[in-house]
């Protein structure tokens, strides 16, 4: 199956740093989405992002699917920005076992007051 | 909209025992997915469906079981319960494939 791999696994930053998060894949994928794991373990939709650049606020992504690869930048860390970052990728063709996101083992951010 | 939504959110189970996370959706999508999650560890897809009548399994689904009678509800049932089931259960819905999903807001199980 498609292979996900995120980048750096833990990050600590001070508040106001930007940080930058990284997303390499396998194989072509059709769908690809970014998530906040919040510590009280929600999981929030980020951006859905197959391809090309998405601004909302101070988080950005952007998403090579030529080169397999996908940048999520935050801008001006607040602490509330703490918390896991994942990946999924959704793989390109249908039927079977591509139903499914298959998600990447997460960025943990630490963001200090 | 609630999106969706899954009961309970922390249970205890003793070894041996069975039971059934609820999981419904008010989005009208056709599909559904349940995932689990273990420390430190992505998600991992337990079963899915595409459809009311329609379910398969993903990449870890022994010891579970799902049903999809209505478009709305995707209930997921432990049998036997086993310590290595003890996990964070997520359930997801899209409108197809290839689309943005979205999350419930988990049910923690713990199994002793």
């Amino acid at each position: 199956g498609i292979q996900v791999e995120q980048s750096p696994p833990d990050l600590i930053l001070q508040e106001g740093a930007n940080s930058t998060l990284r997303c390499n894949f396998s194989d072509s994928v059709n769908n690809l989405q970014w998530f906040h794991q919040n510590p009280w373990g929600q999981l929030i939709n980020l951006f859905y992002i197959p391809s090309g650049t998405k601004q909302n606020g101070r988080l950005s992504a952007t998403t090579v699917a030529t080169e397999r690869y996908s940048l999520l930048y935050i801008s001006s860390s607040q602490t509330t920005d703490s918390g896991v970052y994942f990946c999924a990728v959704e793989m390109a063709g249908s039927g079977g076992s591509n139903y499914k996101l298959t998600f990447g083992k997460g960025t943990l951010l630490t963001v200090n007051p | 909209n609630a999106g969706v939504t899954q009961t309970p959110k922390f249970r205890i189970l003793k070894i041996g025992q069975s039971m059934t996370l609820q999981c419904t959706q008010d989005m009208n999508h056709n599909y559904m997915y349940w995932y689990r999650q273990d420390p430190g560890m992505g998600l991992k897809l337990i079963y899915y469906s595409v459809g009311a009548g329609i379910t398969d399994k993903g990449e870890v689904p022994n010891g579970y079981n799902v049903s999809r009678s209505t478009t709305e509800d995707f209930p997921l049932r432990l049998e036997l319960a086993a310590p290595s089931q003890t996990s964070v259960y997520f359930c997801a819905s899209s409108w197809g494939m290839n689309t943005e999903a979205f999350f419930g807001q988990g049910t923690r199980l713990t199994v002793v």
